[in-house]
């Protein structure tokens, strides 16, 4: 069964650190680019790094120079660095695998895992 | 304020058929493929339609999509009780570098 099950979330300080990670399963991980996107409560959508197969990153400006994407494809898994993290990154953060200019869609979500930030 | 432009909420009766847009600019929907992901509440996102009108394996044909210059268009026929929920388009912005997502429509079955 092809599966993402993220991992590491909880509550922060306000200008603390965490790291988020997100477990591959099912299918052939290095093949495929790979996202984090966050949903506060009761908002939308917000897509938060992209990492290609050749380890190309990409972020939004919103986080650039905060988090920092990565992936160890000898462990099927993908990261999510977090540093100096505010009050407005308080979300559920999905790991989603899919092509980076969207060719395919995000086909495969994980459940979700909740970072709080708050003193 | 989101880069792709959706209606908050449309709603319609079983069995009737509802469209839902979103709106962009050359730089996205206008030369990159869209997405359309289903939200139920509670879970996480599901896609729907992806290269602006292919589905997924399981996903029923009373879901479409289309596109036509810088916008697209989600549409759900035979409208059912279960298709209540958050639906957002998504797509590539070549002049951001940057995956972009609509505000999310919500869809109400009265």
């Amino acid at each position: 069964e092809v599966q993402l099950v993220e991992s590491g979330g909880g509550l922060v300080q306000p200008g603390g650190s965490l790291r988020l990670s997100c477990a591959a399963s099912g299918f052939t991980f290095s093949s495929y680019d790979m996202h984090w996107v966050r949903q506060a409560t009761g908002k939308g959508l917000e897509w938060v790094s992209a990492i290609g197969t050749a380890g190309d990153t990409y972020y939004p400006g919103s986080v650039k120079g905060r988090f920092t994407i990565s992936r160890e494809n000898a462990k099927n898994s993908l990261y999510l660095q977090m540093n100096s993290l505010r009050a407005g990154d308080t979300a559920v953060y999905y790991c989603a695998r899919g092509g980076i200019v969207g060719a395919g869609g995000m086909d495969v979500w994980g459940q979700g895992t909740t970072v709080t930030v708050s003193s | 304020q989101s880069v792709l432009t959706q209606p908050p909420s449309v709603s319609a009766a079983p069995g009737q058929k509802v469209t839902i847009s979103c709106s962009g600019s050359s730089s996205n929907i206008g030369n990159n493929y869209v997405s359309w992901y289903q939200q139920l509440p509670g879970t996480a996102p599901k896609l729907l339609i992806y290269e602006n009108n292919k589905r997924p394996s399981g996903i029923p044909d009373r879901f479409s999509g289309s596109k036509s210059g810088t916008s697209a268009t989600l549409g759900i026929t035979g409208l059912q009780t279960g298709d209540e929920a958050d639906y957002y388009c998504g797509t590539w912005d070549s002049s951001l570098s940057a995956q972009v997502f609509g505000g999310g429509t919500k869809l109400t079955v009265l």
